[in-house]
């Protein structure tokens, strides 16, 4: 059985960077992909960029180009998301997905990562 | 960036009435490869979403027969054929045959 499971709740300063970790178990990491989604609080979702899990080949939406960077780790199946130069507007959960076009979709949980002074 | 416009955005249903939201894309999503690159997926309160269909009408293992999808080129549909009260959430589209993926507004489903 496939588990998807996302670091915890973060707490950040402004200008501050944050790191969220994505481990898959039971899940086939390399030839797959990991995709980060957010969602600010009562707003809809924003996809992010992706990562390929075997070449680690990643693409970012623009909008993130310069402050995103997506890692992985395949000795310990986790996929990694670091944000930085944070404001109040990146205050949102964060989630990481596998493959989207097809095969099967696996979300974590999310991880809520607030941006405060 | 490709636009999703989803309709309507509210959606009140009468419990085993059906159901029907629209997803229009502002280009066509056919992909050079010839796949249309384009998904259905719920998200329910205080859970993380969920998806339904990919590549326009193919359902995800695990997902009741009742939810269908269809469309082609820049118009697409998600059909629920009795609406259960588990079906109450968030249903969004998102598109991925363009850069960057796009997600529709969110239409959220509600029981009248």
């Amino acid at each position: 059985q496939v588990q998807v499971v996302q670091s915890g709740t973060e707490v950040k300063e402004p200008g501050a960077s944050v790191k969220v970790s994505c481990k898959a178990s039971g899940y086939t990491f390399s030839g797959n992909y990991i995709h980060w989604v957010r969602q600010a609080p009562g707003q809809g979702l924003e996809w992010m960029g992706w990562i390929n899990l075997n070449s680690g080949d990643t693409n970012y939406a623009q909008k993130f180009q310069g402050r995103v960077t997506m890692t992985r780790d395949t000795s310990v199946s986790t996929a990694y998301m670091e944000l930085s130069r944070l404001t109040s507007d990146d205050t949102a959960v964060y989630y990481c997905a596998t493959t989207f076009w097809g095969g099967s979709n696996y979300w974590g949980q999310g991880t809520l990562v607030t941006v405060s002074s | 960036d490709v636009v999703m416009t989803q309709s309507p955005l509210s959606l009140p249903v009468t419990l085993g009435q059906p159901a029907s939201i629209s997803c229009r894309s502002g280009q066509s999503l056919v992909h050079s490869d010839g796949n249309t690159y384009f998904n259905w997926f719920q998200q329910r309160p205080g859970q993380s979403p969920r998806r339904l269909i990919y590549r326009v009408s193919n359902r995800d293992s695990g997902v009741p027969d009742r939810f269908s999808g269809s469309g082609s080129g820049t118009d697409f549909t998600l059909k629920i054929s009795r609406v259960e009260a588990e079906d109450v959430g968030v249903y969004y589209c998102v598109q991925g045959t363009h850069w960057p993926y796009t997600f529709g507004q969110g239409t959220r489903l509600e029981i009248k």
